[in-house]
């Protein structure tokens, strides 16, 4: 079946850090990608999203490129904010409707 | 409305007592989702709907859980004779699409917890 696997967490970086975020996937078919964003005390939240191979979806200064040939979809960020400081998910949409998520990645960043 | 709604936020059930969670989506949309989130883990699919029909109820645990969507607009669902293990939160998530090619827009969750 599908399966999303994520850089466990949580990680920890300081104030305009580079970010990398790994999600790889297994699925049958051309799966559409996403990353949903959760922020301390609220609900999960589109951040971006590829719907084909070598599609780029960026967002707020994220971004993340569909790699079809190592079934990846990273998520990154130049610089990182105290305010990006959330739990992060992977996740992939093959069937009508039905979408299949990693475990999420805590980030923390400090001042 | 504005966002999807979900009550009540938070639920305390007895074992055994049966529940309903409520999910209003956005006016409008077509498809909407229920998932179930434990603790530390990714939500898990549990059925969805397009307008009135229930085109997927593959990820119901057990025939203790119900979902229903009868006009096409809120839906509700039914948890029977509550054990622990359904301690978790259930989101609901809405798409003005069909089958969500671009993504969803989620509800803030109600915390069912069973004691």
């Amino acid at each position: 079946g599908d399966s999303v696997t994520q850089m466990e967490g949580p990680v920890t970086l300081s104030e305009e850090a580079f970010l990398t975020i790994n999600c790889t996937y297994t699925a049958t078919g051309y799966p559409s990608l996403f990353w949903y964003v959760q922020y301390p005390g609220e609900g999960l939240q589109l951040l971006l999203k590829a719907t084909k191979a070598d599609d780029k979806g960026s967002n707020k200064g994220f971004e993340a490129t569909y790699r079809k040939e190592t079934t990846s979809f990273h998520l990154e960020k130049g610089s990182v904010q105290v305010s990006d400081s959330a739990v992060y998910f992977c996740a992939l949409n093959t069937n009508a409707g039905k979408s299949t998520f990693g475990d999420g990645t805590t980030l923390t960043v400090k001042p | 409305g504005a966002g999807v709604s979900q009550s009540p936020r938070y639920k305390v059930a007895k074992r055994g007592q049966d529940v309903a969670l409520r999910c209003d989506p956005i006016s409008g949309h077509v498809s909407l989702f229920w998932y179930q989130q434990a603790l530390g883990q990714g939500p898990e699919f549990l059925t969805y709907f397009q307008n009135e029909a229930q085109l997927d109820k593959s990820g119901l645990p057990s025939d203790r859980f119900f979902a229903e969507r009868p006009e096409g607009s809120v839906s509700t669902l039914k948890i029977q004779r509550t054990q622990q293990e359904d301690s978790a939160v259930y989101l609901c998530a809405s798409s003005l699409n069909e089958g969500a090619p671009q993504g969803y827009t989620f509800g803030s969750g109600t915390r069912l917890t069973v004691v």
